[in-house]
C-alpha cells in the first residue's frame, strides 16, 4: 500500500459528460501528478500541483482540468468526454516538488467512456 | 523517434534465469525511475538514480549518464516477477517524467 489513494475505481460513463477524479496523497508529500494510461499511448504525465499551486503541465487538454486543495487532496476533472478519454488514470505524490523524487502512486482510476 | 526507449517489448523467461531490461534515453535527465506495474494495474517504484548503481533484494538498477542508458536486473528470477517494467526519465529542468513503452516480463515455473 503506497497511502495513495484515489476514488472512484471504476468510472462508466457515457460520451459527453462530465466526471472528477479524487486523489489523497501520502500524509506529508506535498507534491501531486496526475498521469494517464491508455493503451495506444502508454503513460503520460497530465499535470503536476505542488503545495496547492501547478507546477507543470504535460500532454493535458483543455477539456481536462485539475486542482490541489489546502488539505492538499487533488481532484481531475474530465468534461465533454470522448471515447478516446477512456484509459487508467493515476495520480503519484512525493514529498518535494522535483520530479527526480520518488513518487508513490495510487491504485488508479479506470474510466470507461461508453 | 521516443525519448525513452525500452527493450526487449515482451520477455519470457524461466524461473531462476537473470533477466536484464535495457532503457536509453535521448535527453538530459535529472534521474531515472524504474517502475513496476502489475497485471492489476497497480504501479511500484522500484528505484529512482541519478548515478551509479542500486541494490533491493534480486532486483539491480545501473545507469550510465554518458552513454544514456540504464539497465534493470532481476536474479533468481520468480513466477510473481511477471509484470510490466517501465522505466522513465525526470527531464533535466523540467518537472515532469516521460515514459518508456515498458517491457512485458513473464516467468514461467
Amino acid at each position: 500500500d503506497s497511502g495513495v489513494t484515489q476514488t472512484p475505481k471504476h468510472l462508466i460513463t457515457a460520451t459527453g459528460q462530465r466526471v472528477t477524479l479524487r486523489c489523497s496523497p501520502r500524509s506529508g508529500d506535498l507534491s501531486v501528478y496526475w498521469y494517464q494510461q491508455s493503451l495506444d499511448q502508454g503513460l503520460q504525465f497530465l499535470i503536476q500541483y505542488y503545495n496547492g499551486e501547478e507546477r507543470a503541465k504535460g500532454n493535458i487538454l483543455e477539456r481536462f482540468s485539475a486542482q490541489q486543495f489546502p488539505d492538499l487532496h487533488s481532484e481531475l476533472n474530465l468534461s465533454s468526454l470522448e471515447l478516446g478519454d477512456s484509459a487508467l488514470y493515476f495520480c503519484a505524490s512525493s514529498l518535494k516538488r522535483a520530479s527526480y523524487n520518488e513518487q508513490f502512486f495510487g491504485p488508479g482510476t479506470r474510466l470507461t467512456v461508453l | 523517434k521516443n525519448e525513452v526507449e525500452q527493450s526487449p517489448q515482451n520477455l519470457t523467461a524461466q524461473e531462476g534465469e537473470f533477466i536484464t531490461i535495457n532503457c536509453s534515453y535521448s535527453v538530459g535527465i535529472s534521474a531515472l525511475h524504474w517502475l513496476q506495474q502489475h497485471p492489476g494495474g497497480g504501479i511500484v517504484s522500484l528505484f529512482m538514480l541519478s548515478s551509479g548503481k542500486k541494490k533491493h533484494g534480486r532486483l539491480i538498477a545501473t545507469i550510465n549518464i554518458q552513454e544514456k542508458h540504464s539497465s534493470l536486473h532481476i536474479t533468481a528470477s520468480h513466477p510473481r516477477d511477471s509484470a510490466v517494467y517501465i522505466c522513465a526519465v525526470a527531464q533535466g529542468g523540467s518537472e515532469k517524467l516521460v515514459f518508456g513503452k515498458g517491457t512485458k516480463l513473464t516467468v514461467n515455473p
